[in-house]
């Protein structure tokens, strides 16, 4: 049961344009949403979240979006540069997640593979 | 600043041996994770430990049991290694219980199990 959905394997993108990574939930117990990255050989890195209080967190070129009624939240990475190539994974917490506190305790996503070509 | 250290990088095993995973972080974070990670899968939450002392099982507990040395460290062990823990494993801690935040993760530990 993938309680958190990546449905794009990947995303190619020109240098300069937009990226709009997407991710559906679908456990409405999940109050606060991640995006991290990953380079190949390297360990995920923290990139941008957003609680369910919100609809929208801006962060320089990375913006994240949430619809709470949808249970879709989405990455926009504008402009997009070759540097943003990696993988992005979408994850959530919250009283969804099983057994005890749910703080730290994240589900993620299966991963978008994003390319950005110069 | 290392923040979260992962060893062995690599490993190779054959099925039936048995094996630990160390991880240390020097954040002073109060919890600690294991996840492994699978094509098409994402991260998988193996174990975690959200203070120095306790220990919970995640989504995929099976066939790995965990200690929490101390603040520091948070090692998992394969007892007998099967073909299907061929993964790579990440550690992660975070701040706790501040509330919830990011993790932070280390390399990663690619291991096979033949």
């Amino acid at each position: 049961d993938q309680q958190v959905k990546q449905n794009s394997p990947s995303l190619s993108v020109q240098e300069g344009r937009i990226s709009i990574l997407n991710c559906d939930y679908t456990n409405s117990m999940f109050d606060y949403f991640l995006w991290y990255k990953k380079y190949p050989a390297e360990g995920p890195t923290f990139l941008i979240s957003i609680s369910s209080i919100k609809d929208k967190n801006e962060d320089g070129r990375f913006t994240v979006f949430l619809n709470k009624s949808a249970k879709h939240l989405s990455l926009h990475i504008v402009p997009s540069q070759p540097g943003d190539s990696a993988v992005y994974f979408c994850a959530a917490s919250g009283e969804g997640n099983a057994g005890g506190t749910s703080y730290g305790k994240l589900t993620f996503g299966q991963g978008t593979i994003l390319t950005v070509h110069p | 600043n290392a923040g979260v250290t992962q060893t062995p990088k690599f490993q190779v095993l054959k099925t039936g041996q048995s094996m630990t995973l160390q991880c240390a972080q020097d954040m002073n974070h109060n919890s600690m994770y294991w996840y492994r990670q699978d094509p098409g899968m994402g991260l998988r939450l193996i174990y975690y430990s959200a203070s120095e002392g306790t220990t919970d099982k995640g989504e995929v507990p099976n066939g790995y049991n965990v200690s929490r040395l101390n603040k520091r460290e948070f090692s998992l062990r394969l007892e007998s290694a099967a073909p299907s823990q061929t993964s790579v494993y990440f550690c992660a801690s975070s701040l706790q219980p501040v509330g919830v935040g990011e993790l932070f993760f280390g390399e990663g530990s690619r291991l096979t199990v033949l």
